[in-house]
Order: C-alpha cells, then sequence, then structure tokens
C-alpha cells in the first residue's frame, strides 16, 4: 500500500539557519504530493503541493521538488523564522483513492 | 469561504459511552473525509464521501464507528460503546474533486476517553 517516510524530529535551528526535511514515498499509480504544516493550536493547512514528476511546490519561501526517480519530496526554506516553529506532514494522494497518506509529522522549533 | 467547521473541538466521554462529532464542508465541495490523529502521529484516514455517498472506509473504522453525510451537506460521525483507545483528534476535510486538489482541514474534535 501507499506509504510515507520523513525525517524523524523534532528538529531545532537557529533564525535564519537552511531549513531541509526529508520525505520519501512508496505509491501505486502516479501520486500528487504536498506538505502540510499545523502550527501550534490550529488544524492542518496545505502549504505547497506538485501533481507530476519534476514540478515544485512553493509558498512563503519553503520549496519542494517532485522526484520521481528517487520517489522524495523533500522540503527546504533558506532562512527559517521563529513564526515557522510548527509540525510538517508529507502526504500523497493517488488518483483512484479519494485519501491522502501522511508521514508521522516532523516537529521544527527555530530559536531567535 | 468560511473553512471546514467542526464540533464540539473537545468532548470528554466515560467508557462505553456513545459520542458524535459534526463536521460542516466548505459549501461547494463535494468530498468530504474523516481521519483520526494521535499525537506524535500523522493523520490516518477513516473514511470518505463523494456527495452523500460514502466510497471508502478503511479497516480502522470498526463497526463501533459510522459516519453519515445525508444530502451531502454536512457529515456525522458517530462512535458506539467508546474504548480508552478511540481517544483521539478526529479531523475532517473537504475538497472539490480529485486527488490533485487542495484538501481544506477542519481544526479537529479532541476525544478523550475516561
Amino acid at each position: 500500500g501507499d506509504s510515507v517516510t520523513q525525517m524523524e524530529g523534532p528538529v531545532t535551528l537557529s533564525e535564519e539557519a537552511f531549513l531541509t526535511i526529508n520525505c520519501t514515498y512508496t505509491a501505486t499509480g502516479y501520486p500528487s504530493l504536498f506538505w502540510y504544516v499545523q502550527y501550534p493550536g490550529e488544524g492542518l493547512q496545505l502549504l505547497l503541493k506538485a501533481t507530476k514528476a519534476d514540478d515544485k511546490g512553493s509558498n512563503k519561501g519553503f520549496e519542494a521538488t517532485y522526484r520521481k526517480e528517487t520517489t522524495s519530496f523533500h522540503l527546504e526554506k533558506g532562512s527559517v523564522q521563529v513564526s515557522d516553529s510548527a509540525v510538517y506532514f508529507c502526504a500523497l494522494s493517488t488518483t483512484n483513492a479519494g485519501k491522502s497518506t501522511f508521514g508521522d509529522g516532523t516537529t521544527l522549533t527555530v530559536k531567535p | 469561504d468560511t473553512g471546514v467547521s467542526q464540533n464540539p473541538r473537545h468532548k470528554i466521554t466515560k467508557r462505553g459511552q456513545n459520542v458524535t462529532f459534526r463536521c460542516d464542508p466548505i459549501s461547494e465541495h463535494n468530498r468530504l473525509y474523516w481521519y483520526r490523529q494521535t499525537l506524535g502521529q500523522g493523520p490516518e484516514f477513516l473514511t470518505y464521501f463523494q456527495n452523500e455517498a460514502q466510497l471508502e472506509k478503511s479497516r480502522l473504522l470498526s463497526d463501533r464507528f459510522s459516519a453519515e453525510r445525508p444530502k451531502g451537506s454536512f457529515s456525522t460521525l458517530e462512535i458506539q460503546r467508546t474504548e480508552q483507545g478511540d481517544s483521539a483528534m478526529y479531523l475532517c476535510a473537504s475538497s472539490l474533486g480529485g486527488s490533485g486538489n487542495t484538501i481544506y482541514f477542519g481544526e479537529g474534535s479532541w476525544l478523550t476517553v475516561v
């Protein structure tokens, strides 16, 4: 079945540091890939997505590229801020399914 | 666009009691999903509806769980004879159409079974 594996956390960075959160997946068919963010006390929000190989999703300074050859969708940001502290979830959705499969989340803490 | 609304936001219940959660999706969205999330884990798919039809149910959804979406609008998730293992956040989400479309999540309903 479909699965998503995320880099284990927690991740603690200083402000303005470079962020990478690794995500790899296993899926039947050709999935769409997503990163969601969950701020403390809030629901999940879509951060970015990519629907086909080599697409790059980007939003709020975050980027991720859909790499079919390595089945990966790593999240990157060049300079993190304290306000980026949250839990980040990688997810996939396949064409014939009505559901998304999520990774276990990576907690990011950014210190001033 | 008022977003996906869930209530109650928090529910504490005694083991063996029944509980019901309600979800109001974004009005034009035809797909509605229920997920369960426990601490330290990502959301796990429970079931989804396209309009009023329940199209898929996870094996996680035991016979004690039932979901409905009458008239293809709001949805309810009922848990009968609750167990302590049912304690989790129950997330509702909605979308317009298929897998590449954005899914919008509600803020979730926390269930604590004591």
